[in-house]
């Protein structure tokens, strides 16, 4: 079963900093999707940004980049000028080509400070 | 907004009695999923539906159930609640197994006392 590990239970940054969430998961599969999702305090969970696995370009979204490194299946979260408004929970999540399923991180838990 | 919603937002129980959370969505997504929310492990997948009546379990499936005998409509039911069933639960949908990643409801905060 894939497995997804986010090391950092809590991150604390100053606005205008940047800072990067750790991620990895654990496969056997060459084809797969990996995804950031944010989850501020309104508890809503919001789609950050997507990566697949078969595409060498990392994925970019404004303010938000990743590092893709398939072969050490790390997938960690840049966030850049970091706001007041990106302090949220980050769940890292996999899912494979025939899985129909995502599969979550425990989350880290990212605080800017003024 | 997304065009998914999930109902109630809140509800306190009694242990053992049984409750029904109700995810409706108006996207014509074929494929639904219920995650429950716990602290230090993430979001863990209840059950899910690839269609019309076709379901399948997830990794803590115990002691829930659900149907989905409408394209809209995914319910899912604690059958006699527990303490340990006191969570977060969401709601999501995608139209396709989830490769674009999902959407998701607002949650529903559940507590069993």
């Amino acid at each position: 079963a894939q497995t997804v590990t986010q090391s950092q239970p809590e991150m604390s940054v100053q606005e205008a900093e940047t800072v990067t969430l750790s991620c990895t998961y654990d496969t056997s599969e060459s084809n797969y999707y990996l995804f950031w999702y944010k989850q501020p305090p309104s508890r809503q969970m919001i789609l950050v940004i997507r990566q697949e696995a078969y595409k060498q370009q990392n994925a970019t979204e404004n303010r938000f980049s990743v590092n893709f490194q398939k072969a050490a299946k790390s997938f960690s979260l840049k966030i850049s000028d970091s706001q007041l408004g990106d302090t949220a929970m980050y769940f890292c999540a996999f899912n494979g080509r025939g899985a129909q399923k995502l599969v979550f991180g425990q989350g880290t838990r990212l605080t800017i400070n003024p | 907004d997304a065009g998914i919603t999930q109902s109630p937002r809140h509800k306190v129980t009694e242990t053992g009695t049984p409750v029904t959370l109700r995810c409706h969505q108006t996207e014509n997504h074929r494929y639904m999923y219920w995650y429950r929310q716990d602290p230090g492990h993430g979001l863990r997948l209840i059950h899910y539906s690839y269609g019309v009546k076709d379901t399948d379990k997830g990794e803590v499936s115990d002691g829930y159930s659900v149907s989905r005998s409408k394209t809209e409509d995914f319910l899912l039911t604690l059958e006699s609640a527990t303490s340990s069933q006191t969570s977060v639960y969401f709601c999501a949908i995608s139209p396709s197994q989830g490769w674009d990643g999902y959407t998701f409801g607002s949650g529903t905060r559940l507590t069993v006392v």
